[in-house]
């Protein structure tokens, strides 16, 4: 079974503060994404990365950035968290292989808590 | 740029009935895959389906089926016989064969009541 790991369940932290959200995937997938999900709003894509030190912006990346320094791992970081980056963070992969991508597979998400 | 529309936003039906998740894409791609996922109130998202853009066939899985419409961008999911395990939040998505942009609709909970 593919398996995508995310550092915390829930995280608290003070507004200014900079925050690492990791991620780790064991399936040798090319393919990771972040992604944050509010009421109403779905799921927004933030960055993803198709391979090593390769990242791209999503829909809504301001405020974010992301390293991907090993195949397996994804971090997310807040430069200085802020109020309204309180939000569900998922995290998933995705193999691309046949030049065709498949389908992703989350992590269990990180409900993040800025105060 | 892809864009996912689910206009239902919540839902709410009596176990045993039938129910139909809509989904409608856009795209300036001319091939793609559609998704569906299930989000149950654990939280983690469940792959359901992919259906890639040259298929129109339509699918069913048990009590789940799915109807890919090209014509009209549009792909539907419907359950029969609904069951108080499938209440959750679903899920459309959409990304490019050849390219990492996975797009989400907003979702739609559902509701399933004894």
């Amino acid at each position: 079974d593919v398996k995508v790991t995310q550092s915390s369940r829930y995280l608290v932290k003070r507004t200014g503060e900079k925050v690492f959200l990791e991620c780790v995937q064991d399936m040798d997938h090319e393919n990771m994404f972040w992604y944050r999900q509010d009421p109403g709003l779905g799921l927004r894509l933030i960055y993803f990365s198709y391979d090593v030190k390769m990242k791209e912006k999503g829909d809504i990346p301001e405020g974010y950035s992301v390293s991907r320094e090993k195949k397996e791992r994804f971090s997310l970081i807040l430069e200085s968290a802020s109020t309204n980056q309180t939000s569900m963070y998922l995290c998933a992969s995705s193999l691309f292989t046949g030049g065709m991508n498949t389908e992703a597979f989350f992590g269990q998400g990180t409900r993040l808590t800025v105060v | 740029a892809q864009k996912v529309t689910q206009a239902q936003t919540e839902i709410s039906v009596v176990e045993k009935e039938d129910v139909t998740l809509d989904c409608v894409y856009e795209t300036r791609d001319t091939t793609y895959y559609l998704f569906w996922y299930k989000q149950p109130p654990s939280g983690e998202l469940v792959f359901l389906i992919r259906r890639n853009s040259f298929d129109e066939q339509n699918e069913i899985s048990g009590r789940y089926s799915w109807n890919f419409q090209k014509s009209t961008s549009s792909f539907n999911f419907t359950i029969t016989a609904s069951q108080v395990v499938d209440s959750a939040v679903y899920f459309c998505a959409l990304t490019p064969i050849q390219n990492n942009d996975m797009r989400f609709g907003a979702g739609t909970r559902l509701t399933v009541k004894p």
